[in-house]
């Protein structure tokens, strides 16, 4: 019963090379948000969508893109993936309302090579 | 900018011992919330605080939020292995903008 479904699991690209995250969500939920944890560190906010309405973290790399093509979907596209970017990417979604709690999934682990 | 520390960083206990994490904002909290991360996973929402003095307990995890809504605590009575993993405070910072903690990583001693 995922709710919250992101593919792949483990993810290893080449410096440079193009890579895309996938969210996919069976809760009908208003926002999507991308966040990035590296190894015992906090979870960063990258960015949200609310709907189709996108919004970027201030400090996210440009490096980092997303795509939200309809309600369930949403894509994380990192254009040259540095090693730096290495991290567990992980998608949550929430209705939109005050004061709710975020459904995560599983988690991408990426690794950059 | 609002920031959650959390204490301890790390905690190893044996089964059965009581054990508590807190959480301390920079700024007065409208909404905290605990999630339990297993290694390399996602996070499970375990509870919610958002009023200064709530506490909610759900089978032996109990969470305060303080009265100045700027420290929360997590309780585990009689900890046990399923009780490992990586807990997080979180918060919301700004409309739709939610940060984390970075985590106390429990690890349980059978």
């Amino acid at each position: 019963d995922a709710m919250v479904i992101q593919n792949p699991r483990y993810q290893v690209t080449q410096f440079g090379k193009p890579v895309t995250l996938s969210c996919s969500q069976t809760l009908n939920h208003n926002v999507m948000y991308w966040y990035q944890q590296k190894s015992s560190q906090a979870p960063k906010l990258l960015f949200h969508y609310y709907d189709k309405d996108f919004n970027n973290e201030a400090d996210t790399p440009d490096n980092f893109q997303s795509r939200r093509p309809n309600t369930s979907f949403c894509f994380l596209d990192i254009r040259s993936p540095g090693l730096g970017d290495a991290a567990m990417y992980l998608c949550a979604t929430s209705r939109g309302q005050v004061y709710e709690k975020l459904f995560f999934g599983s988690g991408t682990q990426l690794s950059v090579l | 900018s609002q920031e959650l520390e959390q204490s301890p960083q790390s905690l190893i206990v044996q089964e059965g011992k009581n054990l508590t994490i807190n959480c301390t904002s920079s700024k007065t909290l409208y909404g905290l919330y605990w999630y339990k991360q297993k290694y390399g996973e996602g996070l499970i929402f375990l509870m919610m605080l958002q009023k200064g003095g709530e506490e909610k307990s759900h089978e032996k995890i109990t969470a305060k939020l303080d009265e100045k809504k700027q420290q929360s605590s997590l309780h585990i009575t009689a900890s046990q292995p399923s009780h490992a993993g990586i807990y997080l405070c979180g918060a919301h910072s700004g409309t739709y903008k939610y940060i984390f903690g970075t985590g106390t990583r429990l690890k349980v001693l059978a």
